[in-house]
């Protein structure tokens, strides 16, 4: 079964302190993004990666990292979070680069 | 540039009743078109996609769209809805880029299906 996991589900943390998602894919899918999901904003685009060390900017990358050491794994990474990065993330993968598979997605709170 | 719209941001609906949720893409060139659809707190599923050929596609759960490259539109058809299709819906527009695949995602349409 064809799996895009997300972990946390999820979280609440404080301004400043990092925060670190994670996304797995069962598919050796080449390519994973991680999206984030406002109101009223649709799906913005934070990363890309087309492969292990090979990562690209999005559309909104300030304030956000990530990490591709294995194909299988993508981490989002925020140092020193802020309040208005609170939002709902999406990791997504595909292979054919432009069918996507999503995760559940990681309701991230800053306070 | 590329664009998507959806230009109806709540559609309400009967069950039973037929459904047409719409999508205009802004494209010059050959459009690869999508809809996905995100249920209350997952991620978003695909529906159908169309690359090329017949106009109208099948997708799950008894979905169709049809492309129409004059009215540069996707819109996304079912002929009786149930209340489990409650979700929102979201076209998208794939286009080539540099080496790689541009994905432009619509605003997204809400459908509520009443009882």
């Amino acid at each position: 079964d064809m799996k895009v996991t997300q972990m946390p589900r999820y979280l609440i943390k404080r301004m400043g302190e990092n925060v670190l998602l994670e996304c797995g894919q069962d598919m050796s899918h080449e390519t994973m993004y991680w999206y984030r999901q406002d109101p009223g904003l649709g799906l913005q685009l934070i990363y890309i990666s087309y492969d292990v060390d090979s990562n690209s900017e999005g559309d909104i990358p300030k304030g956000y990292r990530v990490s591709r050491k294995k194909r299988e794994h993508f981490s989002l990474i925020l140092d020193s979070a802020k309040t208005n990065q609170t939002s709902v993330y999406f990791c997504a993968s595909s292979l054919e680069g432009n069918t996507l598979y999503f995760g559940a997605g990681t309701r991230l709170s800053v306070l | 540039a590329q664009s998507v719209t959806q230009p109806d941001a709540r559609v309400t609906v009967s069950e039973g009743a037929s459904l047409q949720l719409r999508c205009k893409y802004s494209y010059s060139g050959t459009p690869y078109l999508f809809w996905y659809v995100q249920y209350p707190r997952q991620g978003l599923q695909l529906l159908l996609k169309y690359y090329s050929g017949d106009p109208v596609v099948q997708g799950v759960n008894g979905f169709e769209a049809e492309f129409s490259k004059s009215n540069s539109s996707f819109h996304l058809r079912k002929a009786s809805v149930h209340w489990s299709d409650s979700a929102v819906y979201f076209c998208v527009l794939s286009v080539a880029s540099s080496g790689s695949w541009q994905l432009i995602f619509g605003s997204g349409t809400q459908l509520t299906v009443m009882p």
